[in-house]
Order: structure tokens, then sequence, then C-alpha cells
């Protein structure tokens, strides 16, 4: 039971280029999220799915772009990156929302120059 | 402004030694309160989940409390080992939803032999 898996676990871009951050879990997860994580700040909530087919916007939207391809697969896009964008992305999922335990991957670290 | 403040921030323990980590919080209305725990390069993983009811709840060697009243909670290890060496992340919910969990900037917990 693999869990949540993010792909890549490494990533280095350079100022306007884009990419797609993959997430897939196999747990049937309804929910799946996206939060980043900097140097001395707690996890800020990208864009989270609260079940197959709806997307909706968390505290920190912008600059990214999202797609709950089914069921198992949520990923992130950031279409023109820049160096503010530069953190450890964790993809995660729950069953439900409220007091539904979140599963993390174990994150995807992304250097934008 | 909803808020979780954890303390300390960093903390040194010698291996079999016991400690408490503190975190305030002035979410509103709180829904219910988690501990996780993030190895480096990992994600965070569940220790616990609290509702407003609950004063205590462990798992294992870890032992965590809540007074909703005065919106702390608190997580104490027990004979800590060296696996213990991670980062401790209090996450407070309110009104329940997909996206209503604030997280802490986390106390980093190092165990030395």
């Amino acid at each position: 039971n693999a869990g949540v898996t993010q792909t890549p676990k490494f990533q280095v871009l350079k100022t306007g280029q884009s990419m797609t951050l993959q997430c897939a879990q196999d747990m049937n997860h309804n929910s799946m999220y996206w939060y980043r994580q900097d140097p001395g700040m707690g996890l800020r909530l990208i864009y989270y799915s609260a079940s197959e087919g709806t997307t909706d916007k968390g505290e920190v939207p912008n600059g990214y772009n999202v797609s709950r391809l089914n069921k198992r697969e949520f990923s992130l896009r950031l279409e023109s990156a820049a160096p503010s964008q530069t953190s450890v992305y964790f993809c995660a999922s729950s069953e439900g929302h409220g007091a539904n335990v979140l599963t993390f991957g174990a994150g995807s670290r992304l250097t934008v120059l | 402004k909803n808020q979780v403040e954890q303390s300390p921030q960093s903390l040194i323990i010698l291996e079999g030694k016991n400690c408490t980590l503190q975190c305030n919080y002035t979410v509103s209305p709180f829904s219910n309160l988690r501990w996780y725990k993030q190895d480096t390069g990992r994600g965070p993983v569940s220790l616990t989940i609290m509702t407003f009811s609950e004063n205590t709840k462990s798992n294992g060697r870890y032992t965590a409390t809540l007074d909703a009243d005065t919106k702390q909670s608190s997580l104490h290890i027990t004979a800590s080992q060296l696996s213990d060496s991670a980062s401790y992340i209090c996450v407070v919910s309110f009104s329940g939803g997909y996206n209503k969990l604030i997280f802490g900037a986390g106390t980093r917990l190092a165990v030395h032999p």
C-alpha cells in the first residue's frame, strides 16, 4: 500500500518555466490537497479537491493551477515559475473533511532560479 | 486572526528523557486539534486528533492534552528514542471544512544519545 505518491521529488526550474507536480493516492480517498511548506512557517493550502470533479482555491492559489484527473490523481501546475514559488510541496488526501486524518506524500522540493 | 503558535521552536534532549511541546491557538470556532510528526525529508504523519470534549489522548509514548478553555495543547513524549528526532506540528481545524486547517510552524526535536 503506497499511500500518496508524488513526483518528481526534486526539481530545479528557471524563472518563467512551467512544470507539473503529479500526485496519486491508492486509498480510495475522496478529497485531495496541495500544500506548500516554507521555512519557519506552517503548511499553507494552495488548492484542494473535495471530490472528483471539483477543485477550490485555498489560502495561497496565485500562480498555480490544478487538475483532478480522476479519483486517484490530483496535479499541480506552475505556468510561469517565480523565485517566490521555491518551496517544498506536499500532496495529501483524506476520506472526507472535518475530523478525517490527512495522509501526506513525501514532498516535492522545487527550486526556482 | 486564526493562528497556531508552537513553542519551543527547537529542543535538544538526551535519549531516555521526557519532553513536552506546547501549542497555543486562537482559532475559532474550534473543531479539532491534531498533532503530526514530520521526519526530515518526509511528509507529516498523524499522531493524534482531539475534539473539543477530549482532554487527553495517547498514542504509545506520545500523550496529547487539550484545554479548550485556555486554547492550549501539549504533546508529551515519554522515554525519548533517537527515532523521535523530527518536527512536531500542531494543526487546528475550525468549522470542520476541507480548507479550514491552520498549521503551526512546528517544534524541531533532536534526541541525542
